[in-house]
């Protein structure tokens, strides 16, 4: 089946920095969506991108969908301690709309 | 605005005993879909319905079966429950054009 990888699998930074992120396909996907969990709660969806090449903002948050349709970036700038968190790719599977989930990354900031 | 509602929030059963999960989606999203979330793993999905019918399945064990009902909430049903079976359950929403998913908070299922 399709896999997501995610890097980094975890980053510790200070609050006030810039985060990047990315995910990377086996295949080609359509749409990608970015999640954000916090322990013990449900995914909570932070941007879809659609179209290849797209760059698509929700405040500090901004992530692109790559041109080879492989992969996704998403970048927080200037981290607050609300931040922290595991934050999600996911993409739907071609022809149906069941999402793959990437590996995560979890995100911790350092007082 | 509305989100997607799940009960109960926590639940522990024993080993062969049954349990049934209930999920209200947003109102007017016609699909809902059901995923298992491992401690440190990320959701997996098990099945989904879209106009009360099963639209696909993943990777849900036989001893689990689900429905969707005429005002569109779902039902996971869950038998014979294993150590294994612990994990958060969560069920997400979305209207049938939308890829866009959207996720209640989850039921956690404790099999002792």
């Amino acid at each position: 089946g399709q896999q997501l990888n995610q890097s980094p699998q975890s980053m510790f930074i200070q609050e006030g920095e810039d985060v990047s992120m990315n995910c990377t396909s086996s295949s080609i996907f359509n749409t990608w969506l970015w999640y954000k969990q916090d322990p013990g709660e449900g995914p909570v969806l932070l941007i879809a991108l659609y179209k290849a090449g797209e760059l698509t903002s929700n405040g500090r948050l901004t992530a692109q969908f790559g041109i080879t349709r492989k992969d996704s970036f998403l970048n927080i700038s200037a981290s607050i301690p609300s931040d922290v968190g595991i934050y999600f790719c996911a993409g739907p599977n071609f022809g149906n709309e069941k999402l793959t989930f990437g590996t995560g990354t979890r995100l911790t900031i350092i007082p | 605005a509305a989100g997607v509602i799940q009960s109960p929030r926590h639940l522990i059963k024993e080993k062969r005993e049954t349990a049934t999960l209930k999920c209200y989606p947003i109102p007017r999203h016609d699909t809902v879909y059901w995923y298992q979330q491992g401690p440190g793993q990320d959701p997996q999905f098990l099945i989904s319905f879209y106009e009360k019918m099963q639209s696909d399945k993943g990777s849900i064990p036989d001893r689990f079966s689900a429905q969707q009902f005429s005002d569109y909430h779902s039902e996971l049903n869950m038998s014979s429950l294993e150590l294994g079976d612990s994990a958060l359950y969560f069920c997400a929403s979305s209207v049938s054009d939308s890829h866009e998913q959207y996720f209640g908070p989850g039921t956690r299922l404790t099999v002792t």
